[in-house]
C-alpha cells in the first residue's frame, strides 16, 4: 500500500463550487505539505503543517484553506473554485530538519 | 532571481550517452539538497539526496558545489527509461521554518 494517498485522484468541478482534497499518510511523519504544479512553473507551496497545531501559509495560499485533522491527515479546501485553480495538486510528508519529502500520487483538478 | 533555477531543456540524447544537469540556488545558508525524478503526470519521486562529498548510486552521480552554489546530476549510460523530468530541491530556512524549494525541472528525452 502507498505511504501517502490522495483522494480524489481526478476531479472536474464548476466555478464557485467548494472542493476538498484529502491526504492521508502511514509514514508517521509530523510534517505535511500541499503543493500545486502548473506547466512551466514547477511545484509551488500552498500550505504546510509541522504538527497538528501548527499550520502555515506557503507562497500561494490565497483562495485555499487547510485542516490538519490528525497527524496522518491533511486536507486542502477551495472555498469557491475558480478556473485558474486548475492544476495538479500534490500532498507531501517529511520528518526532521533534513526535509526529505515524499509525495502522494496527486489530484488532477479541473475548474470549468 | 529565482531561489532555485534549472535549465528546462529538453535534453535529447541517444541511449548510452552521458548527460549532466545543473541546478543553481540563491540561499547560501541552504543545508540539504535533493534530486527528484518526475514522470509525466505522476508524483515526484526522490532519486538522490546530495551530500557535501558527492554521492553515487549506480549510473547516477550527484555533486554539490557550495562555493558556486549549484548541485549537479550526472547520468551515465542513459536508458530509454531515464526519460523524465528531473527536479532539484534545496532546503533552507525562511520565516522561521525550513522549507524545500523546487526548481521547475529539466526534461530529459532518451532516444534509441
Amino acid at each position: 500500500d502507498a505511504d501517502v494517498t490522495q483522494t480524489p485522484r481526478n476531479r472536474i468541478t464548476k466555478t464557485g463550487k467548494r472542493i476538498m482534497l484529502e491526504c492521508s499518510q502511514t509514514k508517521g511523519h509530523d510534517r505535511m505539505y500541499w503543493y500545486r504544479q502548473d506547466p512551466g512553473l514547477g511545484l509551488r507551496l500552498i500550505y504546510y503543517s509541522f504538527d497538528v497545531k501548527d499550520i502555515n501559509k506557503g507562497e500561494i495560499s490565497d483562495g485555499y484553506s487547510v485542516s490538519r485533522q490528525a497527524q496522518a491527515k491533511f486536507s486542502l479546501s477551495l472555498e469557491s473554485a475558480i478556473p485558474n485553480q486548475t492544476a495538479l495538486y500534490f500532498c507531501a510528508t517529511s520528518e526532521g530538519n533534513y526535509n526529505e519529502q515524499f509525495f502522494g500520487p496527486g489530484t488532477r483538478l479541473t475548474v470549468l | 532571481r529565482k531561489e532555485v533555477e534549472q535549465d528546462p531543456g529538453p535534453f535529447n540524447v541517444p541511449e548510452g550517452a552521458t548527460v549532466a544537469f545543473n541546478c543553481t540556488y540563491s540561499n547560501s545558508a541552504s543545508q540539504s539538497f535533493f534530486w527528484y525524478r518526475q514522470d509525466c503526470r505522476k508524483e515526484p519521486k526522490l532519486l538522490m539526496s546530495v551530500y557535501s562529498s558527492g554521492n553515487e548510486d549506480g549510473r547516477f552521480t550527484a555533486q554539490l558545489n557550495r562555493a558556486s552554489q549549484y548541485i549537479s546530476l550526472l547520468i551515465r549510460d542513459s536508458k530509454l527509461s531515464d526519460s523524465a523530468t528531473y527536479l532539484c530541491a534545496v532546503n533552507g530556512f525562511s520565516g522561521g521554518y525550513n522549507k524545500l524549494i523546487f526548481g521547475a525541472g529539466t526534461r530529459l528525452a532518451v532516444h534509441p
